[in-house]
């Protein structure tokens, strides 16, 4: 049973014009959400987090909103740019230091000219 | 600092071999991962450990040995390699307080193919 769940495997965003990239989770014991992109070849790199306690979190281009009730949550990418072609993870985890971070299984997003 | 690094990059072994991947780090993190990627899935936890001497199991340890006499390193063993072993492996380390633990860095990947 995936607790992280992306539905959306590939989405395609114009240059310049808004991504949103979206997570589903199911355990309400997580606390902690993080987001993860990877280029072809490379190991993933973080991107940005949010704890429980908010509902946005800001970055530069990247946003991140959590939806606690719906246990959902969305990172909004404006503008896109071409750089951001990649597949991001959607992670989430507990605060204890023990617990561990459950990956979805990824979107892919494409920039186009 | 040259971050996690692992070696090989790339390897191709024939069903029931061994084999040790290689994962170091230089940042001094106390917590360091062993993930798997099977194609179109999310990573899953093989074994972590939380400092020298000390590992534990993941999500999906069976057919996988671990071992950390050092901070530094982290290598995973494959004893009887299976063709379902066939993955991209990603070790990865973090901090080992505060919130930013959970944030980790991860090397480039092992990529194993298992005939």
């Amino acid at each position: 049973d995936q607790q992280v769940k992306q539905n959306s495997p590939s989405l395609s965003v114009q240059e310049g014009r808004i991504s949103i990239l979206n997570c589903d989770y199911t355990n309400s014991m997580f606390d902690y959400f993080l987001w993860y992109k990877k280029y072809p070849a490379e190991g993933p790199t973080f991107l940005i987090s949010i704890s429980s306690i908010k509902d946005k979190n800001e970055d530069g281009r990247f946003t991140v909103f959590l939806n606690k009730s719906a246990k959902h949550l969305s990172l909004h990418i404006v503008p896109s740019q071409p750089g951001d072609s990649a597949v991001y993870f959607c992670a989430a985890s507990g605060l204890n230091r023990d617990d561990k971070i459950i990956f979805g299984k990824g979107t892919r997003l494409h920039i186009l000219p | 600092n040259a971050g996690v690094t692992q070696t090989p990059k790339f390897r191709i072994l024939k069903i029931g071999q061994s084999m040790t991947l290689q994962c170091a780090q230089d940042m001094n993190h106390n917590y360091m991962y062993w993930y798997r990627q099977d194609p179109g899935m999310g990573l899953k936890l093989i074994y972590y450990s939380v400092g020298a001497g000390i590992t534990d199991k993941g999500e999906v340890p069976n057919g996988y040995n671990v071992s950390r006499s050092t901070t530094e390193d982290f290598p995973l063993r494959l004893e009887l390699a299976a063709p379902s072993q066939t993955s991209v492996y990603f070790c990865a380390s973090s901090y080992s307080g505060g919130r930013s633990y959970n944030e980790q860095f991860f090397g480039p990947g092992t990529r194993l193919t298992v005939l």
